[in-house]
């Protein structure tokens, strides 16, 4: 019964360069949410996708980040031309329904450096 | 503009003692509240939660309060075990996203 799988662990890219975070959830589970946490700092909301559809996109930066969560496979969350300040844990969640009704589930995360 | 808040970012605790962290929101359309237990390098594991209908839930050793005038939340950790220290973070809910709080990394001394 795998959790969340989030993969890699770490993300190392230079300025400029693309990252690209996979997340896989809980099996049956149709809701995926993208956080990041910055140094020192809490977890930060990012965006909230069911199959096929972003449903809340309000935390994302609107340039340069992008996140789907296709039929098939995993949600993918997508950095153009990363940044210093992108470096961050980046973490995954998914729900079998919305919350308030059940807790989400997280993935250990991705953490990308940019150097 | 940050809608859900634990001042303390820090809190060491005697082993054996009891462990009380807090959380206070503004929005009170948020009826739905969870606390998430965070260690080094992994993912935050859920710990316990509580609906805007109740004021207190309970599960072993963690309580959750919530007093709804008063915008409050908090968790009771007793007694403190070394293994619980961890960074916990308050999340609330009431839309279709959790919203955290910053967190408060808690320490038992043994």
């Amino acid at each position: 019964n795998a959790g969340v799988m989030q993969n890699p662990r770490h993300l190392v890219r230079r300025r400029g360069q693309e990252a690209r975070l996979r997340c896989s959830p809980v099996k049956g589970h149709s809701h995926v949410y993208w956080y990041r946490q910055l140094p020192e700092e809490g977890l930060k909301f990012m965006v909230y996708l069911q199959k096929e559809n972003i449903i809340d996109e309000s935390g994302m930066p609107k340039e340069r980040f992008s996140a789907e969560f296709p039929k098939e496979g995993p949600s993918i969350l997508r950095i153009q031309q990363v940044v210093r300040g992108d470096s961050a844990a980046y973490f995954c969640a998914s729900s079998p329904i919305i919350p308030p009704n059940t807790e989400a589930f997280f993935g250990q995360g991705t953490r990308l450096t940019v150097v | 503009d940050q809608q859900v808040k634990q001042n303390s970012p820090s809190l060491s605790v005697q082993e054996g003692r009891i462990s009380i962290l807090n959380c206070d929101y503004t929005n009170s359309m948020f009826d739905y509240f969870l606390w998430y237990k965070k260690y080094p390098a992994e993912g935050p594991t859920f710990l316990i939660s509580i609906s805007s209908i109740k004021d207190k839930n309970e599960d072993g050793r963690f309580t959750v309060f919530l007093n709804k005038s008063a915008k409050h939340l908090s968790l009771h950790i007793v007694p403190s075990q070394p293994g619980d220290s961890a960074v916990y973070f308050c999340a609330v809910g009431g839309n279709e996203k959790l919203t955290f709080g910053t967190g408060t990394r808690l320490t038992i001394i043994p």
